[in-house]
């Protein structure tokens, strides 16, 4: 069946632009987490979401990173005024619910270079 | 806040030798642990999972085991093979979900 999808699969950006990734997660799946992925700091939780509501945690302070959910299995994850530091694999992850201890499905991740 | 700490970040195995990463976490009201298995430029894939109940769990090669009063928990390869080469995360899940940092594991010939 279906999985989780994202795209692009690689994006390139000057800094100082922002940039969206969007994610469709599995149909049904009610929880979505974006990660940040890089070789130093493994993988850090962005945002995670439950149904419609969004619930942010941002490890960023400054705020820029920010994700939408139109629709429940589609997500996009906004990153504003990007930084070089923002360079990293993103990655997004659904399940069904956060408490019914139930694994979480990933897709291939976006890759993004700020330049 | 809540934390989950993988050690060690790099481990090097000779071919059909074990390999063992363990993983600490903070909040206590964790109650599911997952483990996940990422090869270069793949997704992370699920390798095994272990909930709060129970203190260890068996698939063939692979086994996890928990201790919840000391709040660590351990993956544990045996008969290693140059497949298992890969990174691995533990993670801790109580109303979300905490990565550790990931282990690179070799396998060496």
């Amino acid at each position: 069946g279906a999985g989780v999808s994202q795209s692009p699969r690689y994006k390139v950006a000057k800094r100082g632009r922002d940039v969206a990734l969007r994610c469709d997660s599995i149909s049904g799946h009610v929880t979505l987490y974006w990660y940040r992925q890089t070789l130093g700091q493994g993988s850090e939780v962005l945002t995670y979401s439950q149904s419609d509501a969004q619930r942010d945690k941002s490890g960023r302070p400054s705020g820029r990173f920010s994700a939408e959910r139109p629709e429940r299995s589609v997500s996009t994850l906004k990153i504003q005024r990007t930084e070089q530091g923002d360079s990293a694999v993103y990655l997004c992850a659904s399940n069904l619910l956060n408490r019914d201890n139930q694994p979480q499905h990933f897709g291939d991740g976006t890759r993004l270079s700020i330049l | 806040g809540e934390n989950v700490e993988q050690h060690p970040s790099t481990l090097s195995v000779q071919e059909g030798d074990s390999a063992v990463i363990k993983c600490t976490y903070s909040d206590s009201a964790s109650n599911y642990f997952p483990w996940y298995k990422q090869e270069l430029g793949k997704r992370p894939q699920l390798i095994i999972d272990i909930r709060s109940n129970v203190g260890e769990k068996k698939d063939q090669r692979i086994a996890v085991t928990l201790n919840k009063t000391a709040k660590h928990f351990s993956l544990h390869i045996t008969e290693t093979q140059p497949e298992d080469s890969a990174v691995y995360f533990c993670a801790a899940r109580d109303d979300k979900i905490i990565f550790g940092k990931g282990t690179r594991l070799h396998i060496l010939p």
